[in-house]
């Protein structure tokens, strides 16, 4: 079946660093592809999204590229900060725009003043 | 607008008890999904709610999960007897019909379950 790998954490960053999270999937087909982030003691909030093949979603700094060739839908930013701590999960949904989403494990980021 | 409220936040029973978790919807959201999250482990989908109508289960561990969603507004998940399993993160989301591409789902804070 459909499933999500991403990096496991926790990863714990200086403020200004660079971020990457590689999140891969396997899919039978065309995906939507998801960043989804949780701040502490909150609920998930959709952080950027790629609905098909070299898409480039972005939010907040972050940016992913939908890459089909190899599966990957890696999340970057290029300077974080400590307000960017949090946990971090990659998603996929197949079957239409109501369908269900299937997430990897997630990714805690701690960034350090 | 208010977001997608889930209640309780934490809830601690023993094993063999009895929980209900409650979920509130977005106003106007007719799509009500269910997801739980183990300890360490991905985010795991239970169950779709269509206004009233459950659209798809299949996540739904065992018999001992019930789901409903009365009049589609407020949707309920009853574990009853809980097992020591159970435990772990249930979140609710919600997304309206009207979205063709997107469908963006909002999340609740999540019900975090622990049995004893």
């Amino acid at each position: 079946g459909d499933s999500v790998t991403q990096m496991e954490g926790p990863v714990t960053l200086s403020e200004e660093a660079f971020l990457t999270i590689n999140c891969t999937y396997t899919a039978t087909g065309y995906p939507s592809l998801f960043w989804y982030v949780q701040y502490p003691g909150e609920g998930l909030q959709l952080l950027l999204k790629a609905t098909k093949a070299d898409d480039k979603g972005s939010n907040k700094g972050f940016e992913a590229t939908y890459r089909k060739e190899t599966t990957s839908f890696h999340l970057e930013k290029g300077s974080v900060q400590v307000s960017d701590s949090a946990v971090y999960f990659c998603a996929l949904r197949e079957g239409g725009s109501q369908g269900n989403l299937i997430f990897g494990k997630g990714t805690k980021l701690s960034v350090k003043p | 607008e208010a977001g997608v409220t889930q209640f309780p936040s934490h809830s601690v029973i023993e094993k063999g008890q009895t929980v209900t978790l409650r979920c509130d919807p977005i106003s106007g959201h007719d799509n009500l999904y269910w997801y739980r999250r183990v300890m360490g482990k991905e985010i795991k989908f239970l169950l779709h709610f269509v206004k009233e109508s459950k659209q798809d289960e299949s996540g739904m561990p065992n018999n001992r999960f019930l789901a409903e969603r009365t009049g589609g507004t407020y949707s309920t998940l009853k574990v009853q007897p809980a097992e020591l399993e159970d435990s772990g993160v249930y979140f609710c989301a919600s997304s309206p019909l009207a979205d063709p591409i997107y469908n963006e789902q909002f999340f609740g804070p999540g019900t975090r379950l622990t049995v004893l």
